[in-house]
């Protein structure tokens, strides 16, 4: 079984639409994220949520809205999408939002939009 | 502000020895980790420490100097599927699990 899961893998949309990713997991785990790995490879947080409530919020577009409906899923809305939005996006998880605990990753999401 | 260093790329042999290294500007310290990333998929959890010393495990060990600021992975009897970018990331002292991440070091492994 996956741990943590995000759907879709791969998202190719125009500029200016609004899109969606998804994510769970199943590690029964308090604390989960969305980072943002750019061309350069370069990972770095966007949000970081605990048991539903937002936590951390780096300095993101309001253009990406989180949404957590409960604890083990952690969805991301982007809006109006840009060029430079065009990334992959890892949702991650960790046990809480303690440090000492190891942050496990999903899958990445591939986002290009022309 | 946060500001961790580490090489942009390294080159090694099917069954050598290759030392990573990372050094760190943070404000405060909770932890640093080291992660591997193959092309195209997630990062995975090798290392982490805490405290300053040598942590061994398989192949792979990681050392930290809190003093220094400065970590290395080592990665012993190299394989061809070692070949990927290792992540230097340290947790700060603000008491979140939040990880910042460096740059990686892409290793390509040879025959």
């Amino acid at each position: 079984d996956t741990a943590v899961s995000q759907t879709p893998k791969y998202l190719v949309t125009q500029m200016g639409n609004d899109k969606s990713i998804k994510c769970e997991q199943n590690l029964g785990h308090d604390t989960m994220y969305w980072y943002k790995q750019d061309s350069k490879k370069f990972l770095k947080i966007m949000f970081s949520y605990n048991n539903k409530e937002l936590i951390i919020n780096e300095t993101v577009p309001n253009r990406f809205s989180p949404k957590s409906p409960d604890k083990a899923h952690l969805n991301l809305h982007i809006n109006s999408l840009e060029l430079g939005d065009s990334a992959v996006y890892f949702c991650a998880s960790s046990q809480d939002i303690t440090g000492g605990n190891t942050i496990y990753f999903g899958e990445g999401s591939w986002l290009t939009v022309v | 502000g946060q500001n961790i260093d580490q090489p942009t790329e390294m080159t090694a042999t099917e069954g050598a020895i290759v030392q990573i290294n990372c050094t760190y500007q943070t404000s405060g310290f909770n932890g640093l980790f080291w992660y591997q990333q193959h092309a195209g998929e997630a990062p995975t959890f090798l290392s982490y420490n805490v405290l300053d010393g040598l942590e061994e495990k398989g192949r792979f060990s990681s050392f930290l100097s809190r003093s220094k600021g400065y970590s290395y992975l080592l990665l012993k009897e190299l394989q061809m599927k070692d070949s990927a970018s290792y992540l230097c990331a340290v947790r700060d002292g603000s008491g979140y699990s939040t990880l910042t991440f460096g740059k990686g070091t892409m290793l390509l492994v040879s025959p």
